[in-house]
């Protein structure tokens, strides 16, 4: 079956540590995303991409960065300079604007 | 920037009551789309309205978009235990290939 693989599903991070959010996907979707989730926030954009080796930023994209060196993947590391890095992080990907999005199951990272 | 708001943010309903969700833009929408949230889980797209005035049906669920394209509600119908959830908005403008803007999303909590 098509989908969307987030992984791994809980990450612990030290402060002052990068870590790296895995998305990948087998639905042949040109546009790819990466949300935040905070309680009470509902789902802020960090990153987006719309064709491999292209990206952009989304809303709140500082202490975020991303690659996109194939269709399938999509990774988002959270850097040290991210000042509030604990929250549910999702991945979604469509065929493309004006689609709706398929999220993956979600990473949950907490800084300990 | 676009702002989507969504009300109420928690809702209380007894098992068989309608309940309603509304969403407003603060500017015009090329389409709005809604998504479910189980508890725990993932945002699940549910459907896109694209046409002023707009109204679909899924079952019990009754999505309208606005003649002005700037507001939406999902209204359902005897809720049941199984509707259990956080409902999203999402807009999108348009015009680029910026991903969506989510509402904070409506929980709905059921009682027996």
């Amino acid at each position: 079956d098509g989908g969307i693989t987030q992984s791994p599903k809980y990450l612990f991070r030290k402060e002052g540590q990068n870590v790296t959010l895995s998305c990948e996907q087998n639905l042949n979707h040109d546009a790819m995303y990466w949300y935040r989730q905070d309680p009470g926030q509902g789902l802020r954009l960090i990153y987006y991409s719309q064709i491999v080796n292209d990206f952009q930023k989304g809303d709140i994209a500082e202490g975020y960065s991303v690659s996109r060196e194939k269709k399938e993947s999509f990774p988002l590391t959270v850097t040290s300079a991210q000042k509030n890095p604990t929250a549910f992080y999702l991945c979604a990907s469509n065929p493309g604007p004006s689609y709706g999005y398929t999220f993956g199951s979600g990473t949950r990272l907490t800084v300990v | 920037g676009q702002q989507v708001m969504q009300i109420p943010q928690y809702q209380h309903v007894q098992e068989g009551e309608d309940f309603t969700t509304y969403c407003n833009s603060s500017t015009t929408l090329s389409n709005i789309q809604w998504y479910k949230q189980r508890p725990g889980g993932h945002p699940v797209f549910l459907i896109q309205l694209v046409k002023s005035g707009e109204v679909k049906k899924q079952k019990r669920l009754t999505f309208q978009f606005g003649e002005a394209k700037k507001n939406s509600s999902l209204h359902i119908t005897a809720t049941q235990t199984t509707d259990v959830g956080t409902y999203f908005c999402a807009g999108y403008s348009g015009g680029g290939a910026d991903g969506l803007t989510f509402g904070k999303g409506t929980h709905l909590i059921i009682q027996p």
